[in-house]
Parts: structure tokens; sequence; C-alpha cells
């Protein structure tokens, strides 16, 4: 168990809606990453958080999202989902710079 | 840019035997870091092995053990004993600074008894 959680473990859902991902690092983790593993693309950078502030982006799309709360939770926003949406959306998380990226169990979604 | 590149796409090994899974990475930078993960069927995303650039000394965590060759940007994984429950896709990866990890395509290894 590395101490991040992701709910929900699984979501199943219709092209065109939206959905939300949530994410709690591990104690002390103030760096908040979101990966997409994806069979065509392997596995993507989305958006890291620090501290609540966005530091950096990848290949992020625009109809995606991400925030970090007060309390250092994140959650990954995804709209007008589509097909190729479908994917394991990982969560990680590190104290600060260039410490150890740890994972969470991360969220399976499928659009269907 | 940083890339990220195995070879192998699938390796099998007796069980017991020892495996080393292949790794290349290109980077400008001088202070990076260098990661093996390994994912087994449950799909959860699990540190092997990290190695920092700076250090010339390889680093090892009980049977796994990496062949660091920064001249030639080469990042092998070694492990030794190999058993039931190595069997998983491994990922290598690299990172600069604070930033995100760039992984490689994986390679599925299969251990058999």
């Amino acid at each position: 168990d590395s101490g991040v959680t992701q709910t929900p473990k699984h979501l199943i859902t219709a092209t065109g809606q939206r959905v939300t991902l949530r994410c709690s690092p591990r104690s002390g983790d103030l760096s908040v990453y979101w990966y997409q593993q994806s069979l065509d693309q392997g596995l993507q950078f989305l958006i890291q958080y620090y501290n609540g502030e966005e530091r950096a982006k990848g290949n992020i799309l625009e109809r995606f999202s991400a925030q970090q709360f007060p309390d250092l939770h994140s959650e990954l926003n995804l709209s007008s989902l589509e097909l190729g949406d479908s994917a394991l959306y990982f969560c990680a998380s590190s104290t600060q710079s260039a410490d150890t990226q740890y994972f969470g169990p991360g969220t399976r979604l499928t659009v269907l | 840019a940083q890339t990220v590149t195995q070879s192998q796409p699938e390796m099998s090994v007796q069980e017991a035997e020892t495996v080393t899974l292949s790794c290349t990475y290109d980077t400008s930078e001088n202070n990076y870091y260098l990661f093996w993960y390994k994912q087994p069927p449950s799909r959860q995303m699990i540190l092997v092995i990290r190695q920092e650039a700076y250090k010339q000394q390889n680093a090892t965590e009980n049977r796994f053990s990496v062949n660091f060759q920064k001249a030639a940007k080469s990042f092998s994984l070694k492990i030794s004993d190999s058993q039931l429950g190595d069997t998983a896709m491994y990922f290598c990866a690299s990172q600069t600074g604070a930033n995100n990890l760039f992984f490689g395509t994986g390679t599925r290894l299969t251990v058999i008894p």
C-alpha cells in the first residue's frame, strides 16, 4: 500500500458525460501528479499540482481540468467524454522537489 | 525533451534464474533520476528501484539491481532469483528535478515455474 488513495476504483459512463476522479496523497506529500495509461498512448503525464498551485501541464486535453484543495487532495475532472478517454487514470504524490513519486491504485474509466 | 526506450516488449525467465531488462534514455539535463516501476496484474504501479544520475554507484534493492551507464545513457534492471511474484509489466522512467516522470513502453516479464 503506497498510502495514496484514489476513488472510485471503477467508473463506467457514456459519451458526452462528465466525471470527477479523486486522489488523496500520502500524508505530508505536497505534490500531486495525474497520469493516464491507455493501450495506444502508454503512460502519459497530464498535470501536476504543488501545494494547491498548478506546477506543470503535460498532454492534458482542454476537456480535462484538475485542482488541488487546501487539504491537498486533488480532483481530475473529465468532461464531454469520448470513447478514447477510456483508460486507467493514476494519481501519484511526492513530498517535494525531485522526490520519488508513489502511485495510487488508479481509477479505471470506461466510456461506452 | 526526454525519451525513454524499452526495446524488449516481452521477456520470460525460469523461476530462480536471473533476467536483465534493458532501458535507454535521452535527456539534455545533467541532474536527473531514473526509476523502474513494476505493474503486476492488479495494475498497481509499484516502485522497484531509483537511481540518482549524480551517483556512480549502482542502486540495489534486495534481488533487484541496476546497471547504470551514464555515458551510454543506459539503465538496465537485473532481477536475481526470479520469483513467480515478479511476473509483471516493468516500466523504466526518467525524471528531471521536480518534474513529471517520462515512461518507456514497458517490458512484460513472465516468470515460468
